[in-house]
């Protein structure tokens, strides 16, 4: 199974300033053929179910702020949120679906300092 | 909009059975890839397996901790997805989400509510 390892477990980031989270997989995520990356990034807030931000390790969901970004490739991906909001406060998961069994990061819990 | 509502969680015992639904709406349910995700209590994301369209040959795919004591099934006509859990474990309490995919390629981009299972004496 292909393990992916978020860092750091948990985050305080001061509003307005950014947010960075790691992710890395124990293989590589890019599939050469279309060279496409097969990593999503989900957010999840207490009482509410996840919600998928990123797609293809760096494309945007519809309606998703762009102070979201990712990037990376391989086995080495980003999760920037360039100026962290009130609302953002919440626990953020990196997904791989490039093989099955489909795998999650263990998460990141993004507070405000 | 497109809408997942799950139903059927509850309190059972270890040992025992529990079938859970999703109906959808808002989109071609008959299209659409699903899957079941869910999250024990104080742990992250946990992927439990999914179905293809029948179009797509309606194959099905589990994680290793539920292979052969859950089943995913789909009716189209009823737009609903299924769980069929049996020989239930303490350690299959969760919520459990049901998702659609993005449309080749395996990352969830709608969600249901959840249900809650308790599995207990």
């Amino acid at each position: 199974d292909i393990v992916m390892t978020q860092s750091p477990d948990s985050l305080l980031v001061s509003l307005g300033e950014r947010a960075t989270i790691n992710c890395r997989s124990s293989r590589t995520l890019l599939y050469s053929s279309n060279n496409k990356n097969y990593l999503a990034w989900y957010q999840h807030k207490p009482g509410q179910p996840p919600k998928l931000l990123i797609y293809w390790a760096s494309t945007r969901e519809s309606g998703v702020p762009d102070r979201f970004s990712g990037s990376g490739s391989g086995t080495d991906f980003t999760l920037t949120i360039s100026s962290l909001q009130a609302e953002d406060v919440a626990v953020y998961y990196c997904q791989q679906y490039y093989f099955t069994p489909l795998t999650f990061g263990g998460g990141t819990k993004v507070e405000i300092k | 909009e497109v809408q997942l509502v799950e139903s059927g969680g509850g309190l059972v015992n270890p040992g025992g059975s529990l079938r859970v639904s999703c109906v959808g709406s808002g989109f071609t349910f008959s299209s659409a890839w699903m899957s079941w995700v869910r999250q024990a209590p104080g742990t992250g994301l946990e992927w439990v397996g999914h179905i293809k369209s029948k179009t797509q040959g309606g194959t099905t795919e589990y994680a290793a901790a539920v292979e052969g004591r859950f089943t995913i099934s789909r009716d189209d006509s009823k737009n609903t997805l299924y769980l069929q859990m049996t020989s239930l474990k303490t350690e299959d309490t969760a919520v459990y989400y049901c998702t659609t995919f993005i449309v080749g390629a395996m990352a969830s981009d709608y969600w249901g509510q959840g249900t809650l299972v308790t599995v207990s004496s």
